[in-house]
């Protein structure tokens, strides 16, 4: 089973920065099938980033993923108020068990 | 529009199971993989198991091998799981999410139930 992990845990930034978050998985995965997921309090999650660079319908292109192999970035220009939320990679390649990442917290500084 | 309804919330005793309910609109349910993730309060996600209906066979994930089984009913685009032997740990809130991409297993998931809490408690 892939693990994966993300860094920071806790990412504190203010409104009209940048957010850089980091998923690490502990073998490839392959053809970079590498999601991203927003979730805030009380509601389910929402996809955002899948083959690690293709933003879903409707993601507004300030997010946006890269990477392959074993490692891969999310980044979020221009923070808005409401991207502020915990943030899941997650792995879907080959065969099950998919596995997410433990989550990063950005929050308002 | 694709709309992923679960069934309510529920406290169960240890030891109990349950089996909780996600009725898709939209077409072609047969041909979408459906999972289902858990979520324990205050932690993150945890994959549980799926199934894409029109190839039958479900996955589950080795830590839930024994207790989960995930079925369909495609006379009422339904999907259901139902966890046994339930223990306190297993005290989280349960989604329900769909593929992105039909025929194909290796999709993230597009769409999301609404969650259902399943608290075990004696």
């Amino acid at each position: 089973e892939i693990v994966l992990t993300q860094s920071p845990g806790t990412l504190s930034l203010s409104p009209g920065e940048t957010a850089t978050l980091s998923c690490r998985a502990s073998q490839s995965v392959s053809s970079s099938y590498l999601a991203w997921y927003q979730q805030k309090p009380g509601q389910a999650p929402r996809l955002l980033i899948y083959g690690a660079s293709s933003r879903a319908t409707g993601i507004p292109d300030r997010f946006s993923g890269s990477g392959s192999g074993t490692d891969f970035t999310l980044t979020i220009s221009r923070l808005e108020p409401e991207d502020f939320a915990v943030y899941y990679c997650q792995q879907y390649g080959s065969s099950p068990p998919w596995s997410f990442g433990q989550g990063t917290k950005l929050e308002i500084k | 529009q694709v709309q992923l309804v679960q069934s309510g919330a529920v406290v169960k005793k240890p030891g109990s199971s349950v089996k909780v309910s996600c009725k898709t609109s939209g077409a072609s349910f047969s041909n979408y993989a459906i999972s289902w993730v858990r979520q324990a309060p205050g932690q993150g996600l945890e994959w549980v198991g799926g199934i894409l209906p029109i190839f039958g066979k479900p996955n589950y994930a080795q830590k839930f091998q024994g207790r989960v089984t995930i079925t369909t009913d495609e006379s009422t685009s339904t999907a259901y799981m139902d966890l046994s032997s339930l223990r306190s740990e297993d005290t989280a809130v349960f989604y329900c999410a769909r593929g992105l991409s039909p025929f194909d297993w290796l999709s993230p998931f597009n769409y999301w139930g609404q969650g259902t809490l399943v608290t075990v408690s004696s």
